[in-house]
């Protein structure tokens, strides 16, 4: 069965920084990975995917993720943030078997310091 | 295009009633979610589908029953409702399992 885990339950940066947020997930193939955020009382949008290929992914608003398969991470990378980042970060992990289950990590959130 | 429809938005019941949550998608979609919010805990799936006539259980399916009699529509029923069921509950769809999920709104349930 697949797990996802983000260790980092809050994290601060300034706006203006720089941003990463870990996700380590566990499963006997590589999986279908997603990052999802939540704005406050929102339901989720979709940040970006990684299926194969390009362990590099891009995704809306500028965000990236690295496919680290020698560590079971994809974590989520920003180059400079911007106070409507403020959100609720997920991670998923969707099973590559006939079941496709999509399993959720706890979430991170982010708060952006002006 | 309405995309993924969860009704109610809120709810407020007493402990041992029954209700059922309604999510309707209209993009054709094969598989549906449901899952729970809590409080550090994120996104928890309770039960999903993915086909018409099928379900199946999620991480947290105890205290709760699903079905999908319609290609578009996935309930999901609280048959004697305990305070531990209080929470925030999305339903999403996708058209495949690879695929990008869509997720309504929410139904915030408070069970008192």
């Amino acid at each position: 069965a697949q797990s996802v885990t983000q260790p980092d339950i809050h994290i601060t940066v300034s706006e203006g920084a720089s941003l990463e947020l870990r996700c380590n997930y566990s499963y006997g193939a590589t999986p279908y990975l997603f990052w999802y955020v939540q704005s406050p009382g929102q339901g989720l949008q979709l940040l970006l995917k990684y299926f194969s290929g390009d362990t590099l992914v891009q995704g809306i608003k500028g965000f990236e993720a690295e496919f680290k398969r020698s560590q079971s991470s994809f974590n989520l990378r920003k180059p400079s943030v911007h106070w409507s980042d403020a959100a609720e970060y997920f991670c998923a992990v969707g099973a590559k078997d006939s079941s496709y289950k999509l399993i959720f990590g706890s979430g991170t959130r982010l708060l952006v310091r002006p | 295009n309405a995309g993924v429809t969860q009704t109610p938005k809120f709810r407020v019941l007493k402990t041992g009633q029954s209700m059922t949550l309604l999510c309707a998608q209209d993009m054709n979609h094969e598989y549906m979610y449901w899952y729970r919010q809590d409080p550090g805990m994120g996104l928890r799936l309770i039960h999903y589908s993915v086909g018409e006539g099928t379900t199946a259980k999620g991480e947290v399916p105890d205290g709760y029953n699903v079905s999908r009699l319609k290609k578009q529509n996935f309930l999901l029923g609280l048959e004697s409702a305990a305070p531990s069921q209080t929470s925030v509950y999305f339903c999403a769809s996708s058209w495949a399992g690879q695929d990008r999920a869509f997720f309504g709104q929410g139904t915030r349930l408070t069970v008192v």
